[in-house]
């Protein structure tokens, strides 16, 4: 139980479009989402928490309009990183709660941007 | 502002070596502690939870040990094997606001030598 996926599981863009990056749980319901962000030899940072129906709450320094998050379902949450960069180029990976002292954590996205 | 570190940032062990892993924590006011594996490119795997009130888990050749007061925790690994070769990741998990936040540290880079 308490399976969570992600896709895709690797994605190149051009600098300046956007890329979408889906994350599902399967088998549970999850009232709350976080995006997570892990640059090479670094380690994960939370870039935003959303609760399904709300805003996504984003973690200081982290450009909202850049990095839009929908939590729209109980199960589907979206990254959409917005004109991207290079330097977005990373290790995206999202975790889901059903209940509040848990999180289960996807498979990881990684972005390239060229 | 919580920040975990984790001491080394690599070791490398022959098989069968009994070890140690590290991670130390600034603020002690945790909800719990985990430690994940992750493999190279991919997602992470939980390997053991410790709630704020226990000093201990254990799940097979692994045990961590949790001294919440002191801010530290250990990740003891027996008899390792070419298999364990991954990164370890110490999360400390807290009750921010009206969300459960992880924070985690830099990990540490392990590989066992056949």
């Amino acid at each position: 139980g308490a399976v969570v996926s992600q896709h895709p599981s690797w994605v190149i863009c051009k600098s300046g479009t956007s890329v979408k990056i889906e994350c599902r749980s399967l088998d549970f319901q999850a009232t709350t989402m976080f995006w997570y962000r892990q640059f090479p030899k670094q380690s994960l940072m939370l870039m935003a928490t959303s609760n399904e129906g709300s805003k996504a709450t984003y973690e200081q320094g982290v450009e909202k309009d850049k990095f839009l998050i929908n939590h729209a379902s109980l199960t589907l949450s979206t990254l959409t990183v917005t004109s991207a960069h290079p330097e977005d180029s990373s290790f995206y990976i999202c975790s889901a709660s059903e209940y509040r002292f848990e999180q289960y954590f996807g498979p990881g996205t990684r972005l390239t941007v060229t | 502002k919580q920040e975990v570190t984790q001491i080394p940032a690599a070791l490398s062990v022959p098989e069968g070596e009994n070890l140690v892993l590290n991670c130390s924590f600034t603020d002690s006011a945790i909800y719990n502690l985990q430690w994940f594996r992750q493999d190279p490119g991919k997602g992470l795997t939980s390997l053991l939870l410790i709630q704020s009130s226990q000093r201990e888990q254990t799940s097979g050749r692994l045990n961590a040990s949790l001294d919440k007061s002191s801010g530290r925790s250990t990740l003891y690994i027996a008899a390792s094997q070419p298999g364990d070769s991954a990164t370890y990741l110490c999360a400390v998990g807290e009750s921010g606001g009206s969300n459960y936040k992880l924070t985690f540290g830099k990990g540490t880079l392990l590989t066992v030598n056949p």
